[in-house]
């Protein structure tokens, strides 16, 4: 069926580090590619998006990759931040229509570390 | 900036009680979302609308009913609480096609 998923629940970084965050889909008709941040206690807090008809969007301190062949999106921080720490989740469109229903992948929890 | 509101951020209720989260959104989304969080599910859709009393189900409406009388706003109804509904329960809108944006979330418990 369909599904998002990210391919590690935790990831550690150095503060000042890049951090890369990776995310699979299995829907191939998906067209429209979301992340999100969701810091403890807030609601989730969108950073970037993509679109499939390109491979690469970049944004202040973020890039998100988009690979269609092996259905595979990343998102990656540069010079990663305290303020970086948080649950990441990818989304993606489910199915044709305009009603914009998405399907979350379960979420990454991004340390940094001091 | 967008911003979505929801009424409360904590709220304590009792088995059996009827329950109502209103959401509110000033950008003039046509769609409207609620899904609720729970550890290791992540979020999962409960209801959606796509115009003024229009509602569709997601995939875990059970238990629950929308409402949406006006353009920007989008109310939960818990129609009798049990305690397997105690969640974060978020509330998202969006233009057609496009990125949603959530609510800071309400928190529910139910004793």
């Amino acid at each position: 069926g369909e599904s998002v998923g990210l391919h590690l629940p935790t990831l550690s970084v150095q503060e000042g580090d890049n951090s890369i965050i990776n995310c699979a889909y299995s829907n191939s008709a998906s067209d429209y590619f979301i992340w999100y941040k969701q810091e403890s206690g807030k609601g989730p807090q969108f950073i970037i998006d993509i679109r499939s008809n390109m491979d690469k969007r970049q944004g202040q301190r973020v890039t998100v990759l988009l690979n269609k062949t092996v259905k595979h999106l990343s998102l990656q921080i540069a010079a990663t931040q305290p303020g970086d720490s948080a649950v990441y989740f990818c989304a993606e469109t489910k199915g044709s229509g305009n009603t914009g229903k998405l399907i979350f992948g379960q979420g990454t929890t991004l340390q940094v570390k001091p | 900036d967008v911003k979505v509101t929801q009424s409360s951020r904590y709220l304590v209720k009792r088995t059996g009680e009827k329950v109502f989260l209103e959401c509110v959104q000033d950008m003039d989304h046509e769609n409207m979302f609620w899904y609720r969080q729970d550890p290791g599910l992540g979020l999962r859709l409960i209801y959606f609308s796509y115009d003024v009393k229009m509602k569709e189900k997601g995939d875990i409406p059970e238990g629950y009913s929308v409402s949406r009388e006006k353009k920007e706003r989008f109310s939960l109804i818990l129609e009798s609480a049990s305690t397997n509904q105690t969640s974060m329960y978020l509330c998202a809108s969006s233009r057609q096609g496009n990125t949603q944006y959530f609510g800071p979330g309400t928190r529910l418990t139910v004793l």
